[in-house]
């Protein structure tokens, strides 16, 4: 079976500081791995995804995730945070297979502080 | 990816009763899923709704409290019966898109609020 781990329910940086938002998966097969983001009071909307193809992935509004094997991560970063990045920050997980599930991690809640 | 519309958007019931949550998709569906949301909390796996037979559910969710119907590709229901406070949670619908593999698309959920 799959997990998630996400270091740190909540998160704050300032305006124009890097985002880094933790993600450690536990898979025993190669993973597929994604986040994303909720806003206050609407879905999730998918950030950026690893289906085995490049490791170093780029997603929406200025986010890219790097997939390293060898620590089990999927850490979500950002060079600059801006305002409206501030939003609950989910990880997930699946893997190919008759369950296929996503699994999610705990969530993060980033604040971006002006 | 795929455009998800959820009704209703909120709605807050009486303990007791039950509401019936509607999800389409605009798009070819591989899979549909319904997940739940309870207050700053994670996402948990409801059941996967299986077009023309009975949902799969997980381990701690049952038919007799969260029945879903799928009659057709695009259109899945999940009813929440007998509600009680501790139902007040986002259900959230969600889907896997013909020739997008193993990516998941979430509607905007629904709030839902017992008292």
């Amino acid at each position: 079976a799959q997990s998630v781990t996400q270091l740190g329910s909540h998160v704050s940086v300032s305006e124009g500081a890097l985002v880094l938002l933790r993600c450690n998966y536990s898979s025993s097969v190669p993973p597929y791995l994604f986040w994303y983001v909720q806003y206050p009071n609407q879905g999730l909307q998918l950030l950026l995804k690893y289906t085995s193809a490049a490791t170093l992935v780029k997603g929406i509004n200025g986010f890219e995730a790097e997939f390293k094997k060898s620590e089990t991560s999927f850490h979500l970063t950002k060079p600059s945070a801006h305002m409206s990045d501030a939003a609950e920050y989910f990880c997930a997980v699946s893997v190919a297979g008759s369950a296929r599930q996503l699994t999610f991690g705990s969530g993060t809640q980033l604040t971006v502080l002006p | 990816s795929a455009v998800i519309s959820q009704k209703p958007s909120r709605d807050i019931c009486q303990r007791g009763t039950s509401l019936t949550i509607q999800c389409q998709v605009d798009s070819q569906v591989t899979m549909m899923f319904w997940y739940r949301q309870q207050p700053g909390q994670s996402l948990t796996l409801i059941a996967t709704a299986n077009q023309g037979s009975e949902a799969t559910y997980e381990s701690g969710f049952v038919i007799d409290k969260f029945p879903i119907s799928r009659p057709n590709l695009t259109f899945s229901t999940l009813t929440v019966s007998n509600m009680s406070p501790e139902d007040s949670s986002i259900y959230l619908c969600s889907v896997r898109v013909r020739g997008q593999g193993e990516t998941q698309y979430f509607g905007p959920g629904t709030r839902l609020l017992v008292l």
